[in-house]
């Protein structure tokens, strides 16, 4: 089982709607979660941490953790053409390793 | 802060050469990770220095591999001889307080090697 799973996609979305991303981990004394965005081409991008069950809001994106479940999800609102990116998951866990998941591919169709 | 800094962009060689690979994180950092990026694997973590000492190089994948800090704003991923097989995006990432608050990427190296 890997550390951190993620569905490879790739997702499709039309512009304007709501992109839900999905990652499940296996550590459950995971302590900080996190979702960066990379850009073909790019380095990945660090867009939202969360350390605490519930929602964390900024701006378009929101973050979940259900650390019950072992569950963290993106939800990108109002999603645009600029938001089409690969999205990664990572957790670190209780022993401070890192993991990535191999990433989600969105695609915003204008 | 101009970030984290790699050097080259892009590195081409040939099988059995000697490839080096630059990092400087940014000013402060303590932890500075070496990673590797395929499209089969995915990001790879190779080997993570804190306060310029190795602490974990489980990942580097063979004695071909080697890292080195030897201050606190320069690090070098070294791969003698070179294969094939060692074409990937290598990032360099850089981090304050364990990476409790997340990670900064470097715009990493294409290293492709015929």
């Amino acid at each position: 089982q890997k550390e951190v799973e993620q569905n490879s996609g790739p997702l499709s979305v039309p512009e304007g709607a709501i992109a839900s991303l999905n990652c499940t981990y296996s550590d459950r004394g995971s302590q900080s979660f996190f979702w960066y965005r990379q850009y073909s081409g790019k380095s990945p991008e660090l867009i939202m941490s969360i350390y605490s069950n519930g929602d964390k809001e900024d701006g378009r994106f929101t973050a979940q953790l259900n650390k019950a479940s072992q569950y963290v999800s993106l939800l990108i609102r109002d999603s645009q053409p600029s938001d089409s990116a690969t999205y990664l998951c990572a957790v670190r866990t209780a022993g401070n390793q890192f993991y990535f998941g191999t990433g989600t591919s969105l695609t915003v169709i204008p | 802060d101009a970030g984290v800094i790699q050097s080259p962009r892009h590195e081409v060689t040939e099988m059995g050469q000697e490839v080096t690979l630059r990092c400087k994180p940014i000013s402060g950092h303590d932890y500075l990770f070496w990673y590797r990026q395929t499209m089969m694997r995915g990001l790879e973590l190779l080997i993570y220095f804190n306060n310029n000492v190795p602490i974990d190089d489980s990942g580097m994948p063979e004695d071909r591999f080697s890292a080195k800090m030897p201050n606190a704003s320069f690090s070098t991923l070294k791969i003698q001889p070179s294969e094939p097989r060692d074409s990937a995006v290598y990032f360099c990432a850089s981090s304050s307080h364990g990476g409790a608050f997340g990670y900064t990427f470097g715009s990493g190296t294409r290293l492709t090697v015929v």
